[in-house]
């Protein structure tokens, strides 16, 4: 069974301050994993996807992922905080394995702090 | 503009009546899907669709029916034998069942009271 855990219900950052948002994932075969965002009673965004190759994938808004293989994990990064980035944000996974649908984590609420 | 688009925003209904959510796509893509969404749970796998006249059940879909009658097209009625429909409702597209990311509707907030 695939599953994903987002360890944090919520994270708190000062603005300018590096972030990271934690993901960690369980699938059988080869894991696609995502990162999406929702800001208030809206529809998700796309922010980036790790399907396969470097480890280091960069996304939108200046956020960034890293795949670690070992430790099942998939952590979005940010270098430098925005009061703008605040929101609510989902991590992903799909097994490669032919059938396998979507199963997304509970959610981890950023508040960027002024 | 590209994109998916969910009518109404926000739906009231009394226990006891259907209710259809409308989802339409003008991405050209295969593949569609509607969510469930509840506080803490993230988002939940109701139905999906990879082509038109073809659609398969998702991990909650008792209580729930879909259509595919066009490409551009993914309605979703919520019937009375849902127990519990209260929730924000999001629809998503793909290029096709394989594709990678998902393109989210803005949602639809149903409450039955």
């Amino acid at each position: 069974a695939q599953s994903v855990a987002q360890p944090e219900d919520q994270v708190n950052v000062a603005e300018g301050n590096p972030l990271t948002v934690k993901c960690t994932y369980s699938v059988s075969g080869n894991p696609y994993l995502f990162w999406y965002v929702q800001y208030p009673n809206r529809g998700l965004q796309f922010l980036l996807k790790y399907i396969t190759g470097d480890n280091l994938v960069k996304g939108s808004y200046g956020f960034e992922a890293e795949f670690n293989k070992s430790q099942t994990s998939f952590h979005l990064k940010k270098p430098s905080a925005l009061v703008s980035d605040s929101a609510l944000y989902f991590c992903a996974v799909r097994s490669d394995n032919y059938g396998q649908n979507f199963v997304f984590g509970p959610g981890t609420r950023l508040s960027v702090l002024p | 503009d590209g994109g998916i688009t969910q009518s109404p925003k926000y739906l009231f209904r009394k226990e006891g009546q259907n209710v259809t959510l409308s989802c339409e796509q003008n991405l050209n893509h295969d593949a569609m899907y509607w969510y469930r969404q509840d506080p803490g749970q993230g988002l939940r796998l109701i139905y999906y669709s990879q082509i038109v006249n073809d659609f398969q059940k998702g991990d909650i879909a008792e209580g729930y029916s879909v259509s595919r009658e066009k490409k551009e097209s993914f309605p979703l009625t919520v019937t009375s034998a849902q127990k519990n429909p209260t929730a924000f409702y999001l629809c998503a597209s793909s290029r096709s069942r394989d594709t990678y990311e998902q393109y989210f509707g803005p949602g639809t907030r149903l409450t039955v009271t």
